[in-house]
């Protein structure tokens, strides 16, 4: 069985411009979330999704923070603009359905820099 | 709110000895318990998870946690640590009602030496 697939790995920007990033959750998962990962932190979650719709993004910074599950499938996060404190590594995961019992399993994730 | 506390940020254990980490969590009812593995450039991978029942609970690739109530605590343990067990290790926790976000503490760096 396929992983979370995440793209692109690295990336480096300037600060005030726009980067997105794209996770392909595991075939058949409905619950997909996205993670903030600082360093010398455990992951944040910004965002979560059950199918195409939004459950939980308390913690998203809207106003430079947006993302989207077209279908219920992909997914993408966007930044914009990007500020030197979003340089983090974005983490995405999926889970059969959302709730305590449901395994997330995670993908590789993006690591951000932003100068 | 729920919380999790990691008090170690480092901790380096000889080859083949034992190894315990430490995780405290902070939530009003019945947690939900969970210790994930970080190898550098991957994601975060389950070890093992704690709901109810029996508060010793067995994991992937050697890993034990113990759940104590009264200290508040779900320590990981391993008998005898191998070289590919340095990676970063990760407690959450869960609530045990509505979509259940994990909460992550901030991390342990497992570094073995020979």
């Amino acid at each position: 069985e396929a992983g979370v697939a995440q793209s692109p790995r690295y990336k480096i920007i300037e600060k005030r411009q726009s980067v997105a990033f794209w996770c392909n959750p595991i075939s058949g998962h409905a619950t997909l979330y996205w993670y903030q990962q600082i360093l010398g932190q455990g992951p944040k979650l910004l965002i979560q999704f059950q199918n195409n719709g939004v459950v939980d993004d308390s913690q998203l910074p809207k106003d430079r923070f947006s993302a989207e599950r077209l279908k219920g499938v992909d997914s993408t996060l966007k930044i914009q603009p990007a500020k030197l404190e979003d340089s983090a590594v974005y983490l995405c995961a999926s889970s059969l359905r959302s709730g305590w019992g449901n395994e997330q399993f995670f993908g590789p994730g993006t690591r951000l820099t932003v100068l | 709110a729920q919380s999790v506390t990691q008090p170690d940020i480092h901790i380096t254990v000889s080859e083949g000895a034992s190894l315990e980490l430490r995780c405290n969590y902070s939530y009003g009812a019945t947690p939900y318990l969970f210790w994930y593995v970080q190898s550098p450039g991957q994601g975060l991978q389950l070890l093992l998870k704690y709901f109810s029942g029996d508060t010793l609970v067995q994991g992937i690739k050697g890993f034990e946690a113990e759940f104590k109530r009264s200290q508040s605590s779900f320590n990981l343990r391993k008998p005898s640590v191998h070289w590919s067990d340095a990676a970063e290790y990760f407690c959450a926790v869960a609530s045990n009602s509505g979509y259940s976000t994990l909460t992550f503490g901030k991390g342990t760096m497992l570094l073995v030496s020979p």
